[in-house]
Parts: C-alpha cells; structure tokens; sequence
C-alpha cells in the first residue's frame, strides 16, 4: 500500500521488558514523527526525524526511550524497561518535505501497547 | 498545559444537518491548522487544512473557519452524513514540525 504502515499493531509487554515498534513511511517522504496517544487524549509530539538526523527529540519522555532512522527511511521507537505509564497507542506520521510547518502528515494505524 | 483544546468532548447532530466542531488554541504564533478525523483502531487522517493568513477554506462538504483574534477556528459540515460518524481532532503547529493536537470531540451524525 501508500501509506504508513506500523508493526506490531498490537503489543503486550510485561513491565521491565524491552519494545521496538516499527515504522514505515510513506516512500520518499523526508519527515517522520512519532506521537504517543494516551487513551482520551489527543496524540502527543515525541521525535522528529528529517531523512536519518533526529533533530528533535524534546517530546521524548524519559532516556527509556529511543528513536531512529539509520537510513533515512524505516523508523525504530525503543522503549527500554516497559513501565505501565508507558501503556499507549503509538503513532508513526511521515510528511514529504523537510521543515516545512506548512506540511501536512500522514498517520500510520497505530501500535497499541499494553504493559503488564 | 494545553495549547490547543477542544472543550466539547462529543456532538451528535441528525443527517443532513450542519456539523460544528470548535477548537481554541493559546499560542500566538501557531500559523498553520489542521483537522484530522479517526475511526476505531485507525490511525487519524487528514481532512483539511488553514495557514493562518487566511480565515476559511473550504473542500467540499468541508469548511475550517480561523478567527485569530479570538484564537478560535471551527470545523463545519455540511450536510452531515453517518459516514461522517467520527472523532475529529484539531491540530496547530508554529514555524516548526511539532503539531500539538486537542483531546478530539466525537461526533454521532443520527440518521
């Protein structure tokens, strides 16, 4: 397909395990963000990436998390030592330019975790 | 702290009727606004967009007023229909990639 595609759609996590969550933008989309979306709430920004450089990461909420994008296309969210606060839907958007606030971006359907 | 908010958390409004979602924002310098709309186990989708030099777009059944002195925009539909059954959520960004998004007001179209 075109869009954004997102693996796991579903993951279950004891507390203290590790997670990676896959993204897959949009082909030649130079922008990827990730957002988490706690339940009744809107998505809040994580990181950003412009082709592999993380030029902000600002929304991250602890070093248990890690993002990356090694080449410039498939993104990685890690979340190390899984804590229940970290249960949410996790959601992946590409745009096609660079730093454009005028770019619109494209969401993928989501992984949902769930921490034990 | 919430820079945008959309304070009705659900609206049910009977098909062929105007749907009106509002959204109030705190930052002055946001200069460009988006609605998206989720279904269930979706991820949110695009519908339209304003830059804050304008004060209305329309696509279609769809219209985004923006009221910047009030820092106020508004998402209409008309008419409404069932499909349109949805949450919608409002975004806003300043010179930046960083959307912020309200909590999304759900909305039921009855047939």
């Amino acid at each position: 397909g075109a869009g954004v595609s997102q693996s796991p759609r579903y993951k279950v996590a004891k507390r203290g395990q590790d997670v990676a969550l896959r993204c897959d933008p949009i082909s030649g989309h130079v922008s990827l963000f990730w957002y988490q979306q706690a339940l009744g709430q809107g998505p809040e920004f994580l990181t950003y990436f412009q082709n592999e450089a993380q030029l902000d990461k600002s929304g991250l909420p602890s070093d248990r998390f890690f993002a990356e994008r090694p080449e410039g296309s498939v993104s990685t969210l890690k979340i190390q030592r899984t804590q229940q606060e970290d249960s949410a839907v996790y959601l992946c958007a590409s745009s096609q330019k660079g730093t454009s606030s005028t770019d619109t971006q494209y969401f993928g359907p989501g992984t949902r975790l769930t921490v034990l | 702290d919430q820079q945008v908010k959309q304070n009705s958390p659900s609206l049910s409004v009977q098909e062929g009727r105007i749907s009106i979602l509002n959204c109030d924002y705190t930052n002055s310098m946001f200069d460009y606004f988006l609605w998206y709309k989720k279904y269930p186990a979706e991820g949110p989708t695009f519908l339209i967009s304003i830059s804050s030099i304008k004060d209305k777009n329309e696509d279609g059944r769809f219209t985004v007023f923006l009221n910047k002195s009030a820092k106020h925009l508004s998402l209409h539909i008309v008419p409404s229909q069932p499909g349109d059954s949805a949450v919608y959520f409002c975004a806003a960004s300043a010179l930046g990639n960083q959307f912020y998004f309200g909590t999304g007001t759900s909305l039921t179209v009855i047939p």
